[in-house]
């Protein structure tokens, strides 16, 4: 499994857009970056996978860059309730049945 | 998204006796699982993987025999703590990846267990 580095963590203001920077220089051809969030006492929610170029949901956008050694997490305009730790995480997605390794996570604070 | 249930959500036990943990797939079927464990301010930390009708895969220094898994069918998977500790006392994780659909993993809300 690539590792993942990421910002151990950041501070925004309510009403922000926040882009979170993950980067994975050991990424596997046939790899998928996909993102967690976790609130304390509660299990990670998928937020969003991609493999390239740009992915867009109902909560985030996932930017990939054509090298794929870094992939940038946009949470538009955040609120209070995104207050949470979010986790990069790169294996072979849709196709293959890898084991998912967590790193340290961003603790993502957003101030009033 | 799929729905993982994860159950009980917290348990108190005394310190010797076993408690299992119950993780279901709600409207999926996965044939594998894992089990986490996370310790306050920490990450995961993977303990095992869950295979429907094998044994399980223990990551290396997690006792087997210590962490019971079983995963009898394909939308359940239960982890036995065994003669527990208060060292065993921890929030422990689920998970289930949508093997017929997208693939992804599920995570369930989170069993935390406190051994007295």
């Amino acid at each position: 499994l690539a590792k993942t580095t990421q910002p151990i963590s950041m501070d925004s203001y309510e009403g922000q857009e926040v882009n979170i920077t993950c980067s994975h220089n050991n990424i596997a051809t046939n790899d998928y970056i996909t993102w967690y969030q976790q609130f304390p006492s509660q299990g990670p929610r998928f937020i969003i996978q991609g493999y390239k170029t740009k992915v867009t949901n109902e909560v985030a956008s996932l930017f990939i860059p054509a090298d794929r050694k870094s992939s940038t997490l946009s949470l538009p305009r955040v609120s209070l309730s995104d207050t949470a730790v979010y986790y990069c995480l790169v294996g072979d997605g849709p196709f293959g049945n890898e084991k998912l390794t967590f790193g340290t996570g961003t603790r993502l604070t957003i101030i009033p | 998204g799929a729905v993982v249930s994860q159950h009980p959500s917290w348990v108190i036990c005394k310190s010797g006796t076993s408690v299992k943990i119950e993780c279901r797939s709600l409207d999926f079927q996965a044939t594998t699982m894992f089990w986490y464990r996370q310790f306050p301010k920490q990450s995961l930390m993977l303990m095992a993987t869950s295979n429907e009708g094998s044994k399980a895969t223990y990551e290396q220094g997690v006792e087997k025999d210590k962490f019971l898994i079983n995963h009898a069918s394909l939308t359940l998977s239960t982890l036995t703590v065994t003669s527990a500790h208060p060292e065993d006392s921890s929030f422990y994780i689920c998970s289930a990846r949508d093997t017929g659909g997208s693939n992804i993993q599920y995570f369930g809300a989170g069993t935390r267990l406190s051994v007295l």
